[in-house]
């Protein structure tokens, strides 16, 4: 079965830093990768994914994420976040398999950017 | 679009009883997720159905929880009888079967189940 690693759980940072967060994730095959957010009393909203092709992806708000395949890793970036960007944000791994897929999700990092 | 419609919002309810969460995926969409969230345990899946038929329910915790779909417009999550233990934001998620690889999944805004 497939997991998904966030291994920071809580990053707390200034408006206009830089942010990274970490995903690594374990499973054999070839996988679609996604990144959710979800801000304070909000459900999940789909940032980006990664299905193929260039492995730099561009989401929404100024968000991007890089797959390295031989790192099994999925990171998120971005360059100069801002208040509106404290939310909980959630990486996932869907393998690609003929009768459907189903997403697992990392375990979360909390974000909190101070004004 | 209204998206995916969970109803309640809220529930508080006395340990024993009897909760029912419903959940109106997209139109059009086939597969239905059911995810607990919590604290400690972070997004668990429950249960997920494609075309109405459960297809993975290994992730319900016990006995006490059952899903159902009977139709594609509506499923409901119950959980009988109820315990402290089981207060948790469930969400709901919808998707298109064989496409939800390329869209990922639309959720709903969750049932705060609090159970004392």
């Amino acid at each position: 079965a497939q997991s998904v690693s966030q291994h920071n759980h809580h990053v707390i940072l200034s408006e206009a830093a830089s942010l990274e967060l970490g995903c690594n994730y374990s499973y054999g095959g070839t996988v679609n990768l996604f990144w959710y957010v979800q801000y304070p009393g909000q459900h999940l909203q789909l940032l980006l994914k990664y299905f193929s092709g260039d492995p730099l992806v561009k989401g929404i708000k100024g968000f991007e994420a890089e797959f390295i395949k031989s790192k099994f890793s999925f990171n998120l970036r971005k360059p100069s976040v801002q208040w509106s960007d404290t939310a909980e944000y959630f990486c996932a791994v869907s393998p690609i398999k003929a009768a459907g897929n189903k997403l697992t999700f990392g375990g979360g990092t909390r974000v909190l950017v101070k004004p | 679009d209204a998206g995916v419609i969970q109803s309640p919002r809220h529930e508080v309810t006395e340990m024993g009883q009897e909760v029912t969460l419903r959940c109106k995926p997209i139109s059009g969409h086939n597969s239905l997720f059911w995810y607990r969230q919590t604290m400690m345990r972070g997004l668990e899946l429950l249960i997920y159905f494609n075309n109405n038929v459960p297809i993975d329910d290994s992730g319900m915790p016990e006995d006490r929880f059952s899903a159902k779909m009977p139709n594609a417009s509506f499923s409901t999550l119950k959980i009988q009888p109820s315990e402290p233990r089981d207060s948790a934001v469930y969400f709901c998620a919808s998707s298109l079967f064989r496409s939800q690889d390329k869209y990922g999944y639309t959720f709903g805004s969750g049932t705060r189940l609090t159970v004392v």
